[in-house]
């Protein structure tokens, strides 16, 4: 399977702390995105790093991709009780759909 | 620009009857992809479709399921003679374009089979 592994599958931290979650994958990608799924939500796109970049910023959010591990992380700097959500990768291959990780349940406490 | 629109967001089907689900793409995108979510688990892919074709349908079961993007209209994701195991949520995705671009996901149908 194709499909992406992440760890751990649940995290609780302080508001505050630093949360990192990680993916591992199996098969070569295009690219390698991060979601987020609030409860009884969609999906909301949060940071998409191709296969020729190592790291990739946005706000609060940092990701490293590893091509020769097969793994990418999500960091979240300062984390906020509204970060409460599950997080998930996703890797793009060239079969133009993207395979999803089964996720992090990340809780953050106020 | 509107999001991408699913409807309905949530349905409820006695077993053997048909589902149809409708996803309307952003405004400027061609593509769109359906996935299923069982409880507590990732988004598995089902199919992808640009208008009127169907490009990849490699996660779709092999019976009783069928996609449609038609040239006017919203894409429709129909399950016919549904049966208990497709209890899931089903979303659709769109993009304007295919492998670099990210994919915008609808909010989702809850589909529940009694």
């Amino acid at each position: 399977s194709q499909q992406g592994e992440e760890d751990p599958q649940a995290l609780s931290i302080q508001e505050g702390e630093n949360a990192t979650m990680n993916c591992s994958y199996k098969t070569s990608i295009n690219n390698l995105q991060w979601y987020r799924q609030n409860s009884g939500r969609g999906l909301v796109h949060l940071i998409l790093i191709r296969s020729n970049e190592r790291e990739k910023h946005s706000g609060r959010l940092r990701v490293t991709l590893d091509t020769s591990k097969k793994s990418s992380s999500l960091l979240i700097t300062a984390s906020r009780a509204a970060d409460t959500a599950s997080y998930f990768c996703a890797t793009l291959t060239g079969a133009n759909n993207l395979f999803f990780g089964t996720g992090t349940r990340l809780t953050v406490i106020p | 620009n509107a999001g991408v629109m699913q409807n309905p967001r949530h349905l409820v089907r006695r077993r053997g009857q048909e589902a149809r689900l409708r996803c309307s793409p952003m405004k400027g995108h061609s593509h769109v992809y359906w996935y299923r979510q069982l409880p507590e688990e990732g988004l598995k892919f089902m199919v992808y479709l640009q208008k009127e074709n169907i490009i990849d349908e490699s996660g779709m079961p092999k019976e009783r399921f069928s996609a449609e993007f038609p040239k006017e209209g919203p894409s429709i994701l129909r399950i016919q003679q549904v049966v208990r195991g497709d209890s899931a949520a089903y979303f659709c995705a769109s993009s304007p374009g295919t492998v670099f671009y990210e994919q915008y996901f609808g909010p989702g149908t809850r589909l529940t089979v009694t």
